[in-house]
């Protein structure tokens, strides 16, 4: 079975501020793929990152980043100078290649205050 | 990039009635479509997969004789919520997956069904 685990409810920072939002999955495929979602207000999921397994560099685009640590399971996203823009619920997702559906975290919700 | 197209944004009915949500991959073609579920400040709960030309697979505790959904073409799955009642009510988001298989999701807007 797969699980994602987003342990931040809710975060609340101050324009300009970085921000990490963790997750953490378990799956017993070899194979499979880790993606970051945003959910703005409005209520439309955005595609934002895409991570294999079989490809731990970490890479920054942008303001976005991300921290894949496949020894403890992790796939960690940072927003850097953060933007009011940025308020929305924020998930993590899984999928393995068995498995061939999506698990999603229970979202973290980001507010960005000005 | 790629879009899909969910209609209708937002639907009333009263309760008893059957109610169409379409899903559409406007600029790719979608193999597979996914249909999900999800409540107020929490997260997606998938109802069901869809594959083209074939039947969809329900998850576990999804009545599939209440979630009709059906796959006619690549690039339009619909979703019809037959005598709806008002735990019906909900946000309903559609999914569309090309190719290659790591593909990311692509969402509709949801449609927002109030069930009265």
């Amino acid at each position: 079975a797969q699980k994602v685990t987003q342990a931040q409810t809710e975060i609340s920072v101050v324009e300009k501020e970085d921000v990490t939002l963790d997750c953490v999955y378990e799956t017993r495929d070899t194979t499979y793929y880790l993606f970051w979602y945003k959910q703005p207000p409005s209520g439309e999921l955005v595609f934002l990152i895409r991570r294999n397994s079989f490809d731990e560099q970490n890479e920054i685009s942008g303001r976005y980043s991300w921290n894949f640590q496949k020894s403890t399971s992790s796939f960690n996203f940072t927003i850097t100078a953060s933007q009011v823009v940025d308020s929305a619920v924020y998930f993590c997702a899984l999928r393995s290649t068995n498995a061939g559906k999506s698990t999603f975290g229970d979202g973290t919700t980001l507010t960005v205050k000005p | 990039g790629a879009v899909v197209s969910q209609h209708p944004s937002w639907v009333i009915c009263k309760s008893g009635t059957s109610v169409k949500i379409e899903c559409r991959s406007l600029d790719f073609q979608a193999t597979t479509m996914f249909w999900y579920r999800q409540f107020p400040k929490q997260s997606l709960m998938l109802m069901a997969t869809s594959n083209e030309g074939s039947k969809a697979t329900y998850e576990q505790g999804v009545e599939k004789d209440k979630f009709l959904i059906n796959h006619a073409s690549l690039t339009l799955s619909t979703l019809t919520v037959t005598s709806a009642h008002p735990e019906d009510s909900s946000f309903y988001i559609c999914s569309a997956r090309g190719v290659p298989y790591n593909s990311p999701l692509h969402f509709g807007n949801g449609t927002r069904l109030t069930v009265t």
